[in-house]
C-alpha cells in the first residue's frame, strides 16, 4: 500500500518562505494535492494536479514536484496562514493521506 | 456553484446505524468516482470507501469493511455512506471527496458521535 511523508511540524517567522514536503511513491506517478485545516474547519483545496492553484487561492500559495516529492511554498508567510496542512493523492480505487504538518508562524 | 454538500451526522448509541447523504451540485456528478473520507477528533485522515461512478464497483478500508456500505443515486446527484454496527472509534467527521485527475473538491463534513 503507498504511503505518504510529512514532516509533522514546521516553524516560521511572518513574511518568510515555508516549504512543506511530501514524499511517496504513488507521487511519481499520480498527481499530488494539498489542503489547509484549520481547527475546527472543513479542509480548503491549495493546490491540485502537484502546481495548480483553486480560484480564489492567495497566490503566495504555490506548488510543485519532482519525482516522488510534491512541495507546498508559502511566500510571504502570514499569521493567519498558521494551519495544518495535508498532502494527499488518488490511486487504485483509495486515497492516500500524509501525517498533516503543523505550522506555526511566529 | 460547485459544491459538494454532506448531510446527515448526529449522536447515535454504540450498534446502531445512521446513514450520511452528500449531494453534489455545479458538475456532472455522474462521471466521477466518489469517495468518502473520514477524520476522528483531533486525528489526521482516513480513506473509508469509494463507489465508481456507474455504482458498479465499491472499496472498503479493512477497518469498515462489512459495516459500512457505499450508495449512490446518479439521478439525484448524490451519494450515501449507511454505517451499521457503530462503534466509539466511529466518531469522527465524514467527508465526501472527489479526487480525479479532473476534479478536486471536498464537502464541508458532517460529524458523527457514537456513545452511550
Amino acid at each position: 500500500s503507498y504511503e505518504l511523508t510529512q514532516p509533522s511540524s514546521l516553524s516560521v517567522s511572518p513574511g518568510q518562505t515555508a516549504r512543506v514536503t511530501c514524499s511517496g511513491d504513488v507521487l511519481a506517478k499520480k498527481y499530488g494535492r494539498w489542503f489547509q485545516q484549520k481547527p475546527g474547519q472543513a479542509p480548503v483545496l491549495l493546490i491540485y494536479k502537484d502546481t495548480k492553484r483553486p480560484s480564489g487561492i492567495p497566490e503566495r500559495f504555490s506548488g510543485s514536484s519532482s519525482g516522488t516529492t510534491v512541495t507546498l511554498t508559502i511566500n510571504g508567510a502570514q499569521a493567519e496562514d498558521e494551519a495544518d496542512y495535508y498532502c494527499y493523492s488518488a490511486a487504485d480505487n483509495t486515497v492516500i493521506f500524509g501525517g498533516g504538518t503543523k505550522l506555526t508562524v511566529l | 456553484q460547485v459544491q459538494l454538500v454532506e448531510s446527515g451526522g448526529g449522536v447515535v448509541q454504540p450498534g446502531r446505524s445512521l446513514r450520511l447523504s452528500c449531494a453534489a451540485s455545479g458538475f456532472t456528478f455522474s462521471i466521477y468516482n466518489m469517495h468518502w473520507v473520514r477524520q476522528a477528533p483531533g486525528k489526521g485522515l482516513e480513506w473509508v470507501a469509494v463507489i465508481w461512478s456507474d455504482g458498479t464497483v465499491e472499496d472498503y478500508a479493512d477497518s469498515v469493511k462489512g459495516r459500512l456500505s457505499v450508495s449512490r443515486d446518479n439521478s439525484k446527484n448524490t451519494v450515501y455512506l449507511q454505517l451499521n454496527s457503530l462503534r466509539a472509534e466511529d466518531t469522527a467527521v465524514y467527508y465526501c471527496v472527489v479526487a480525479s485527475d479532473a476534479l478536486d473538491m471536498w464537502g464541508q463534513g458532517t460529524m458523527v458521535t457514537v456513545s452511550p
